[in-house]
């Protein structure tokens, strides 16, 4: 089975901080990734589609690359409001999950 | 306001059955492809089932073929889920979704999520 592997699986970090997810997958699927960011007791949101683009009212902040079967979710500058549990989603896979923790 | 709204999660026992309901507002609901997603407790997002537009393809996951039954009402902008034989790992938050247009098989509008869970 075609399997998306997301590391870290856990990322601690400070406001400000430039982080990045990354998403592997076991085979190339499909030419787009999505991201999706999820919050405790609350639906997943979409953040990024089609590997770059940003879904509306999403801040600039966020931002997707990649290609092939390495992709990544970079967030330029930490906020504290970007806790929460990221996942990457290709067809009808997900990603296990990066959890976001502010320091 | 683009809104979906799930319903009809609960407690069921081992090979119960159990109907969910997803209504659709503020959007064009004939025309979006939908899917259920469901999480089980502190793990991550399992995709279960996919229906076109019209109604005429569906698909399911491996872990619910042949048992789950996705179906939709383009006239009443609902979406269902009928789950036979149900199990104790099919407890979980399960999720309607909208196939953002344009978006690449991503989705773009999520229900707040219905729990279901199957117990004795």
């Amino acid at each position: 089975d075609i399997q998306l592997t997301q590391s870290p699986s856990t990322l601690s970090a400070s406001v400000g901080d430039r982080v990045t997810i990354t998403c592997r997958a076991s085979q190339s699927v499909s030419r787009w990734l999505a991201w999706y960011q999820q919050k405790p007791g609350k639906a997943p949101k979409l953040l990024i589609y089609k590997t770059s683009s940003l879904e509306s009212g999403v801040p600039s902040r966020f931002s997707g690359s990649g290609s092939g079967t390495e992709f990544t979710l970079t967030i330029s500058s930490l906020q504290p409001d970007d806790f929460g549990t990221y996942y990457c989603q290709q067809n009808y896979i997900f990603g296990q999950g990066t959890r976001l923790e502010i320091e | 306001q683009v809104q979906v709204l799930e319903s009809g999660g609960g407690l069921v026992k081992p090979g119960g059955s159990l109907r969910l309901s997803c209504a659709a507002s503020g959007f064009s609901f004939s025309d979006h492809q939908m899917s259920w997603i469901r999480q089980a407790p502190g793990k991550g997002l399992e995709w279960i089932s996919y229906i076109s537009d019209g109604g005429s393809t569906t698909y399911y996951a491996k872990s619910v073929e042949g048992r789950f039954t996705i179906s939709r009402d383009n006239a009443k902008k609902s979406l269902y889920l009928q789950m036979n034989s149900l199990r104790g790992d099919d407890t979980a938050v399960y999720y309607c979704a909208t196939l953002r247009g344009g978006g690449g098989g991503s989705y773009g509008q999520w229900g707040q999520g219905t729990l279901v869970t199957v117990s004795s």
